[in-house]
């Protein structure tokens, strides 16, 4: 079976530009999160979302947005890039929502701002 | 907040030392722990995970016991071999701010293995 799969695996963009990532989960798995990881450290949570809805968002400013399609797919959209978005963003997905349901991480999708 | 505190690295180790990694965890409640690796230029793997005190979670020789008196999830494997050259992250499941289900990572230790 497929695992999580995100597209682009890599892209640059400038400065101010905007930028959505993609993300398909694991077949049969109805929750998806998103996270960002700043080299030399670990993931932090943007978004989760479950059956289409917002289910939580992390400190992160609104330029950053989300949404969950009724296949589950989901996109992460990122407007007036800045420098400091170069990141690796990691999609996650999980069969259910209740904590401590194992998360399933995608290869990520590695953003560089120039 | 829930937060993951790990031994800062890197570990540097000659093949078939044994590994220790040093997680530390701060939670209300009782989360489940998680030992994710990251391998060059890749995502997340799952390791291996404990849902409640005194679980034992095991993968690929690798082994974390949940310990909640000393709220602890320590990593070791007995023989490290080349291959397991990675990143390792500790990580906790929360909830929190409305999210039902999200992680809380270390900031990980990275191991090298030398032949």
């Amino acid at each position: 079976d497929a695992g999580v799969t995100q597209s682009p695996t890599h892209l640059i963009k400038t400065r101010g530009q905007q930028v959505t990532l993609r993300c398909s989960p694991i077949s049969g798995h109805k929750s998806v999160s998103w996270y960002q990881q700043v080299l030399g450290q670990g993931p932090q949570f943007i978004f989760q979302y479950y059956e289409k809805e917002e289910r939580g968002r992390g400190n992160f400013p609104d330029r950053f947005s989300a949404r969950q399609f009724p296949n589950y797919s989901s996109e992460l959209n990122v407007n007036a890039l800045l420098l400091g978005d170069s990141a690796l963003y990691l999609c996650a997905s999980s069969l259910a929502d209740r904590a401590g349901n194992t998360i399933y991480f995608g290869e990520g999708s590695w953003l560089t701002v120039v | 907040g829930n937060s993951v505190t790990q031994m800062e690295g890197p570990v540097t180790l000659s093949e078939e030392a044994f590994l220790t990694i040093n997680c530390t965890y701060t939670a209300t409640g009782y989360p489940s722990l998680f030992w994710y690796v990251q391998y060059p230029g890749e995502g997340l793997q799952l390791l291996l995970k404990a849902t409640k005190a005194d679980d034992k979670g095991s993968n690929k020789g690798f082994e974390a016991t949940y310990r909640k008196e000393t709220t602890s999830f320590h990593l070791e494997k007995g023989s490290v071999q080349v291959s397991d050259s990675a990143v390792y992250f500790c990580a906790l499941s929360d909830r929190d701010g409305g999210a039902t289900n999200k992680l809380i990572f270390g900031t990980g230790t990275l191991l090298a293995v030398q032949p």
